[in-house]
């Protein structure tokens, strides 16, 4: 139980253009989804916390009309970066929390972006 | 705010010899802590985590932990080393038991030698 996907696993997209990353609790209602971004070799950063039905809280830095994130459901967070740059290029994590385990996120397979 | 400091960008030790990965937070409140553990090109895996109660944590893969408040430290370790442990792995704070985001401390690379 309590699993986590992320689709896609690997997008690569054009400087310009917009990205959709998906992230699903498949046997378990997520309440809270949380975005993380991964630098190579370097740590996770907390980028957003979603809450279903609720907008988005973003951490210190990080810019909402660029990373686009909607909790729609129990069970699906979308991240979009718009008009994405080389610098967006980054591995992608995305974590859930739900009433199967209050204190627990359990994590996605992240999704490696690169933008040329 | 709540820090992790993870001392040792890289460890490594022999097949068979007792893994230390250090770890020390900070935070305000009485922490809720996790180690990760993260494969190449992979997302993170929970290798156990301390919320209330016994200080010393037994996780998955032999691993262990122990929560010392007077240090500030969950160090972990495993007495012997496999090669699949070869890997990076990650301590995490929350301080409210998990309903915010975690931070993380940078990572220790695992180097598990022949």
């Amino acid at each position: 139980g309590a699993v986590v996907s992320q689709h896609p696993s690997r997008v690569i997209c054009k400087s310009g253009t917009s990205v959709k990353i998906e992230c699903r609790s498949l046997d378990f209602q997520a309440t809270t989804m949380f975005w993380y971004r991964q630098f190579p070799k370097q740590s996770l950063m907390l980028m957003a916390t979603s809450n279903e039905g609720s907008k988005a809280t973003y951490e210190q830095g990080v810019e909402k009309d660029k990373f686009l994130i909607n909790h729609a459901s129990l069970t699906l967070s979308t991240l979009t970066v718009t008009s994405a740059h080389p610098e967006d290029s980054s591995f992608y994590i995305c974590s859930a929390r739900g009433q199967i385990s209050y204190n627990e996120q359990f994590f996605g397979p992240g999704t490696r972006l690169t933008v040329l | 705010a709540q820090s992790v400091t993870q001392l040792g960008s890289h460890v490594s030790v022999s097949e068979g010899a007792l893994v230390l990965l250090r770890c020390n937070y900070s935070s305000s409140v009485p922490p809720y802590l996790f180690w990760y553990v993260q494969y190449p090109n992979q997302g993170l895996q929970l290798l156990l985590k301390y919320t209330t109660g016994a200080t010393l944590v037994k996780g998955i893969n032999g691993f262990e932990a122990e929560f010392k408040k007077s240090e500030t430290s969950f160090h972990l370790t495993k007495p012997s080393a496999h090669m699949s442990d070869a890997a990076e792995y990650f301590c995490a704070v929350s301080d409210r038991g998990g309903a915010d985001g975690l931070t993380f401390g940078k990572g220790t690379h695992l180097i598990i030698q022949p």
